[in-house]
C-alpha cells in the first residue's frame, strides 16, 4: 500500500525556518518524481515545488522561489522541503504528492497524497 | 502563468441527477488536464487525468471531456458521497496551476 506521511510542521514566527519531511513507503520511491502542494486554511490548492528522479530537475512556484528548497534522499525513501524566511502567507497545510507515472519526465498530475502537515506562521 | 477558472463556484444537484462542472484555461493546455475530488479533512483524490482518463478505482459515473482551454467534469447519477470540492489542474506548463474549485452540494 502506498503511503506518504508528512512531518515537521508547526508554529513558527515570520522570518523563521522549518524543514518538512515526507516518508514514503509501498512503492519504489526512487522511480517517481515527487511534489509539494499546499492549501491555505479554507482556500484552494497551490503547487509549491517538484523534484525529478535522481533530483534531475527541480521546479518552484514563484511565491517560494529563493526561500524554499525541495530535496530527496532515495536511500531513506524521503522527500524534504526546507522553508526559510517564512511569511504569514505561507500558513497552510502542506501535502506531499506523487506523480502517477515513473517516466523521467512524467505528466505532473498526482495519484497519491499524504494527509498533510500544518505550517502556521504567526508572531 | 496559466490561470485556471472553474465555474460555478457552487453546484446544488439532486441525487440521481447529473452535475456538470467547468474549467477554463487562460491559454491552451492541450489535453494536460486533471480533476481532483476533495472531501473535508481529506487530501485530494485524483479522479481524471489527460482530460478524460479515469484514475484507478474511480467509478464510471465520473467522466471528463474537452481540449485546449475548455474542459468539463460530468458526474452522472449523483450520489450522496459525491458531495465534495472539485479542482481542475493543468500540467501542460510550469508553474502547475489549479482552479479555484467547485463545491458540489446534494439537494
Amino acid at each position: 500500500e502506498v503511503q506518504l506521511v508528512e512531518s515537521g510542521g508547526g508554529l513558527v514566527k515570520p522570518g523563521g525556518s522549518l524543514r518538512l519531511s515526507c516518508a514514503a513507503s509501498g512503492f519504489t520511491f526512487s522511480s517517481y518524481s515527487m511534489n509539494w502542494v499546499r492549501q491555505a486554511p479554507g482556500k484552494g490548492l497551490e503547487w509549491v515545488a517538484s523534484i525529478g528522479t535522481s533530483s534531475s530537475y527541480i521546479y518552484y512556484a514563484d511565491s517560494v522561489k529563493g526561500r524554499f528548497t525541495i530535496s530527496r534522499d532515495d536511500a531513506k525513501n524521503s522527500l524534504y522541503l526546507q522553508m526559510n524566511s517564512l511569511r504569514v502567507e505561507d500558513t497552510a497545510l502542506f501535502y506531499c504528492a506523487r506523480v502517477r507515472e515513473t517516466r523521467q519526465y512524467p505528466s505532473f498530475h498526482f495519484d497519491y497524497w499524504g494527509q498533510g502537515i500544518l505550517v502556521t506562521v504567526s508572531s | 502563468e496559466i490561470v485556471m477558472t472553474q465555474s460555478p463556484g457552487t453546484l446544488s444537484v439532486s441525487p440521481g441527477e447529473r452535475a456538470t462542472l467547468s474549467c477554463r484555461a487562460s491559454r491552451t493546455v492541450s489535453n494536460n488536464l486533471a480533476w481532483y475530488q476533495q472531501k473535508p479533512g481529506q487530501p485530494p483524490r485524483l479522479l481524471i487525468y489527460d482530460t478524460s482518463t479515469r484514475a484507478t478505482d474511480i467509478p464510471a459515473r465520473f467522466s471528463g471531456s474537452g481540449s485546449g482551454t475548455e474542459f468539463t467534469l460530468t458526474i452522472n447519477s449523483l450520489q450522496s458521497e459525491d458531495s465534495a470540492l472539485y479542482y481542475c489542474q493543468q500540467y501542460n506548463n510550469w508553474p502547475l496551476t489549479f482552479g479555484g474549485g467547485t463545491k458540489v452540494e446534494i439537494k
